[in-house]
């Protein structure tokens, strides 16, 4: 079975950093486009970064600069660093799989990320 | 940059049919989307991916209810014998240079 597994959310003062992990099982990410995707309380979702099977990364313009996606294939696992935070930057935040075909697609359930002084 | 608009809300009786909208921007017709299921308070699921001769592929465990067609720039999820689990936010989304997320549609089931 295909499964998602993020962790590493939390509470954080502006400007810190935080990793977020997210643990992959019954597929490979490598052969897989991962993306993290947020969603601020009472909004719509928002996409954040994607990196593409064959390793190539875009970022939305709210977090180019100061995120980076990068992903484990020997441990399946994606990672989103985030430095420089921001209040804005307050999200739930889901990672997600989408087959490079684009016709099926597995999230996870979400870890929170509170920046907050 | 290709722009996916919703409508914001929608409502329907429990046991009729509902058909959401998503409209691709101009110059974008051709594009697939996907629809994701979102229920009050939980994360998001993966409905179908739609393409734009109406052909679709559901997800894990995607009941018959849920069906998707296509016209033109328009998209469309119908789901028939509304049930009340099926209250919840719907998020067409597809692919620019990242993923693209329309603002949802919340389904009320009355």
């Amino acid at each position: 079975d295909v499964q998602l597994v993020e962790s590493g959310g939390g509470l954080v003062q502006p400007g810190e950093s935080l990793r977020l992990s997210c643990a992959a099982s019954g597929f490979s990410v490598s052969a897989n486009y991962m993306s993290w995707v947020r969603q601020a309380p009472g909004e719509g979702l928002e996409w954040v970064s994607v990196v593409y099977s064959g390793g190539n990364t875009h970022y939305a313009d709210s977090v180019k600069g100061r995120f980076t996606i990068s992903r484990d294939n020997s441990k399946d696992t994606l990672y989103l660093q985030m430095n420089s935070l921001r209040a804005e930057d307050t999200a739930v935040y889901y990672c997600i799989m989408t087959a490079p075909t684009l016709q099926i697609a597995y999230w996870g359930q979400g870890t929170p990320v509170t920046v907050s002084s | 940059q290709v722009v996916l608009t919703q409508s914001p809300s929608a409502s329907a009786s429990l046991g009729a049919s509902v058909k959401l909208t998503c409209t691709l921007s101009s110059g974008h017709s051709s594009y697939a989307i996907a629809w994701h299921q979102q229920p009050p308070e939980k994360g998001p699921r993966y409905l179908m991916t739609l393409h734009s001769d109406g052909s679709h592929t559901k997800g894990d465990g995607i009941p018959d209810r849920f069906s998707g067609s296509s016209s033109g720039a328009e998209r469309y999820l119908t789901i028939s014998s509304l049930q009340s689990e099926d209250e919840a936010d719907y998020y067409c989304q597809t692919w620019g240079s990242g993923m693209v997320f329309g603002g949802g549609t919340k389904l009320t089931v009355l």
